[in-house]
């Protein structure tokens, strides 16, 4: 199965309100990233924390990550209509020195 | 800088045919990877270079998939012969590769195959 799941699949809330998501995954990792797709478009880097970390910040994103859960999340706040799009994890595994193996993503769908 | 650019945006073509993909990484980047990407099965990574070494192809579906990467700014995936289920959105992804695991990816545009 995926090494990253997703949750929820599918996301929708109101213009204003804070949209959470979660990625769990299965082995070690030595980073996690998020990242963003508008429809119709490629994937944009949003933020990547390392395995000895446990939360960052970035503008209205926020990402924990819990390596003993094996789990992270990603929190926007202040949602506009401009977020609506794709969100995906992907987790950067301590075997591999390149590869990212991504979730399946939550789609936010953000109503003005 | 231009980003990660592939061509062609769109391609539609009959079974049996033929394709290329081409990608241009970002210039300096040492990386470059090819995914494939649709509703049932998601991001999928078919292969991955680094230093123009092909490093993982263990994505790649079968033989009638192929990647080469003859120098730093220039890759192709070449599909031959096409079929239907070959259809997807194919994007090509470069990084800065430190060696330290996974770096930040950028992707380009991707390209949308259409087999009929």
């Amino acid at each position: 199965s995926q090494q990253g799941e997703e949750d929820p699949q599918a996301l929708s809330i109101q213009e204003g309100e804070n949209a959470t998501m979660n990625c769990s995954y299965k082995t070690s990792i030595n980073n996690l990233q998020w990242y963003r797709q508008n429809s119709g478009r490629g994937l944009v880097h949003l933020i990547l924390i390392r395995s000895n970390e446990r939360e960052k910040h970035s503008g209205r994103l926020r990402v924990t990550l819990d390596t003993s859960k094996k789990s992270s999340s990603l929190l926007i706040t202040a949602s506009r209509a401009a977020d609506t799009a794709s969100y995906f994890c992907a987790t950067g595994l301590i075997s591999n020195t390149g590869k990212l193996i991504f979730g399946q993503g939550t789609t936010l769908q953000v109503k003005p | 800088d231009a980003g990660v650019i592939q061509s062609p945006r769109h391609e539609v073509t009959e079974m049996g045919q033929e394709v290329t993909l081409r990608c241009k990484p970002i210039s300096g980047h040492n990386s470059l990877f090819w995914y494939r990407q649709t509703m049932m099965r998601g991001l999928e990574l078919l292969i991955y270079f680094n230093n123009n070494v092909p490093i993982d192809d263990s994505g790649m579906p079968e033989d009638r998939f192929s990647a080469k990467m003859p120098n730093a700014s220039f890759s192709t995936l070449k599909i031959q012969p096409s079929e239907p289920r070959d259809s997807a959105v194919y994007f090509c992804a470069s990084s800065w590769g430190t060696g330290q695991g996974a770096d930040t990816q950028y992707f380009g545009p991707g390209t949308r195959l259409t087999v009929l």
